[in-house]
């Protein structure tokens, strides 16, 4: 069964930085044409593609938020790690972790239950 | 703002058919997926490619695209069918980066 999981903190205070762990099982991060993004969901609006990272190692981030994001994965524990710095209150959201697979131009096949983070001093 | 632009709600009778519908110019070269989210739980992808199911999904829930839009129709709306959804499409500069819409509610009435 391939399974998708994220963990991180609940509460960050602003101007901190983020960082989040998605789990995966079921699937090799070292299979070519296999991705790992992260996306959000602010309260009451849009997901918003964040960060992927493919087995390659080639990463590609979101051009509003570049700046601030790193991505990296680790093979072996089956895990990406997304780190988000300098947090606002308008970071305030739910962050999921998708599996992207290249064919159709990148589809994401399966998702993560999410994990919501709120951003308050 | 997001490239793709989806109406914030639609309704639907029960057992009717609804198109929701998503624009943008990246749906002129890459084809949209689609899915549905609920309230605490993982979104689901519905329908990716030219029209294409994913292993479970009901064949009630159907794709198409012309130029730069792309449309997901659900025919007989079922009340379990009543959710967010959402397109996403590869965004239209080519690079690895992807784009999402702003989301329809779907109520089925």
């Amino acid at each position: 069964q391939v399974t998708l999981k994220e963990s991180g903190p609940v509460l960050v205070k602003p101007k901190e930085t983020l960082t989040l762990t998605c789990t995966v099982s079921g699937f090799s991060l070292s299979n070519t044409r296999l991705g790992v993004s992260w996306i959000r969901q602010p309260p009451g609006m849009a997901l918003e593609w964040l960060a992927n990272i493919f087995s390659s190692d080639q990463k590609s981030f979101s051009p509003s938020l570049r700046s601030r994001l790193a991505i990296s994965r680790d093979s072996s524990k089956g895990q990406v790690v997304l780190s988000m710095t300098n947090v606002d209150p308008v970071d305030t959201a739910t962050y999921f972790c998708a599996r992207l697979q290249e064919t159709w131009g990148g589809v994401f096949d399966l998702w993560g239950q999410g994990t919501i983070v709120t951003v308050s001093s | 703002s997001s490239e793709l632009t989806q109406d914030p709600a639609v309704s639907v009778a029960l057992g009717q058919t609804v198109r929701i519908t998503c624009q943008g110019d990246s749906l002129r070269s890459y084809y949209a997926s689609w899915y549905q989210s609920k309230p605490g739980q993982a979104p689901v992808l519905v329908i990716y490619g030219k029209n294409n199911r994913p292993s479970g999904i009901p064949d009630r829930f159907s794709g198409s695209s012309s130029g730069n839009t792309a449309s997901l129709t659900i025919t007989g709306a079922q009340a379990e069918d009543e959710a967010d959804y959402h397109c996403n499409s590869r965004d239209r500069s080519g690079n690895h980066l992807w784009v999402f819409g702003g989301g329809t509610k779907l109520t089925v009435l």
